[in-house]
Parts: C-alpha cells; sequence; structure tokens
C-alpha cells in the first residue's frame, strides 16, 4: 500500500536561511506527487505537484522540490525563508482509486522561522 | 468565487449527539471528499462523492456518513459522536478522478470537540 513519510516533525529555521524539507514515498507505480501548505487556522493549499518530465518541479512562494525515483524522495526546498513561510507543510501521493483522485498525505512538518 | 466553504467552523458536542457539517463549492466540481486530521497523523480520507447522487468510503469511515444530494454540496454526519471523532474536518473538491490532471482544493476545516 502507499505511504507517505516526513522524518521531520518540527524544523526550525532563521529568516533568510535555506530550508529543505524531507519526504520519502512507497508506491508500487509512477507517482504523483504534492506538497500542500497549512497556514495556522486555514485550509491547506497546494504548493507544487510533479506527475511526470522535469524531476525538478517549481511551485508558489518560491518553492521547488525534486523528485528523486532512486531514493524514493521528494523533498521541498526553498532558498531562503520569509518570517510568512511559517506554516505546516504536508507531502502527499496521490493515486487514482475508485474513479476518484485519493491523496495519501506524511505526518506532516511544521515550520518555525525565527526572526 | 468562495471556492470550498464549510459550516460551522467550531463545534462541542456531547458523547452521543448527532450532527451534521456542510460541505459547499463553487467550482462546479465534480469529486468531493472528506478527510478528518489528528496531530502527527497527517489527513485520513473519511468518505468521497465521484458525482451528485454518488458516496464512496475512504479510509477511515466508520462512525460517519454522507450524502451528495446536490453537485455543489456534500455533508458529513455523525449519528452518535464519540471522543474518538474530535478532530479537524477538511473538505476538498476537484473537477476531475486523475490526480496527474487536477487538484484537490480545500476548505478552511472545522474544528470538532466531543467531551
Amino acid at each position: 500500500a502507499q505511504s507517505v513519510t516526513q522524518p521531520d516533525i518540527h524544523i526550525t529555521v532563521s529568516e533568510g536561511a535555506s530550508l529543505e524539507l524531507r519526504c520519502n514515498y512507497s508506491y508500487g507505480a509512477t507517482p504523483y506527487l504534492f506538497w500542500y501548505v497549512q497556514s495556522p487556522g486555514q485550509g491547506l493549499q497546494l504548493l507544487l505537484k510533479y506527475f511526470s518530465g522535469d524531476t525538478l518541479v517549481q511551485g508558489i512562494k518560491g518553492f521547488e522540490a525534486e523528485f528523486k525515483r532512486s531514493q524514493s524522495s521528494f523533498n521541498l526546498r526553498k532558498p531562503s525563508v520569509h518570517w510568512s513561510d511559517a506554516a505546516e507543510y504536508f507531502c502527499a501521493v496521490g493515486v487514482s482509486r475508485g474513479g476518484a483522485q485519493k491523496l495519501v498525505f506524511g505526518q506532516g512538518t511544521r515550520l518555525t522561522i525565527n526572526p | 468565487n468562495a471556492g470550498v466553504t464549510q459550516t460551522p467552523k467550531f463545534r462541542v458536542l456531547k458523547t452521543g449527539q448527532s450532527m451534521t457539517l456542510l460541505c459547499a463549492q463553487d467550482m462546479n466540481h465534480e469529486y468531493m471528499y472528506w478527510y478528518r486530521q489528528d496531530p502527527g497523523m497527517g489527513l485520513r480520507l473519511i468518505h468521497y462523492s465521484v458525482g451528485e447522487g454518488t458516496t464512496a468510503k475512504g479510509e477511515v469511515p466508520d462512525g460517519y456518513n454522507v450524502s451528495r444530494l446536490k453537485k455543489q454540496n456534500f455533508l458529513l454526519g455523525l449519528e452518535s459522536a464519540a471522543p474518538s471523532q474530535t478532530s479537524v474536518y477538511f473538505c476538498a473538491s476537484s473537477s476531475h478522478g486523475s490526480p496527474s490532471t487536477d487538484t484537490q482544493y480545500f476548505g478552511p476545516g472545522t474544528r470538532l470537540t466531543v467531551l
């Protein structure tokens, strides 16, 4: 069965520093991979997604992610974080099941930004 | 456009009480989903619908019922609430069933506490 693991529950970085959030997945076929962000008290917003082609995917808010099949990873990166990036980040793998799009989420990584 | 809206935003129930959570979307999406979010567990799919008049079970359906009488609305019901159903509930919608071509859009969530 498909699964997603985000090894880091909580990460703290300083404003202006670079960021990398880790995501590992388990899925037998070519995965469809997503990163969502959840600001406090808000719903989830899609940052980026990968489904084929170039393994380096650009998203909104200056984020990018790289798909590495050999490592079953889809890590999220940002070269310089801003205080507004403080949020919870979820990685997910998408599958088609029963005619619908099923998303399997990781546990989430909470990002704190130090001024 | 309002996107995906959820009613109510907060609710406190006593064990054994019933309630219905309402999800509405104004994007003319065919597919709608209900998730629950618990600390350290990410989001898990409760039920979903591939169109008006259809419903299907997700990963954690026990204790919940759903209905999709109108295309724009997806209702989640708790017939006899239990403390284990204390959670944050998210609704989502998408226009297609394939994760390669479509994106799920999420509502702001409903925080439910069962005492």
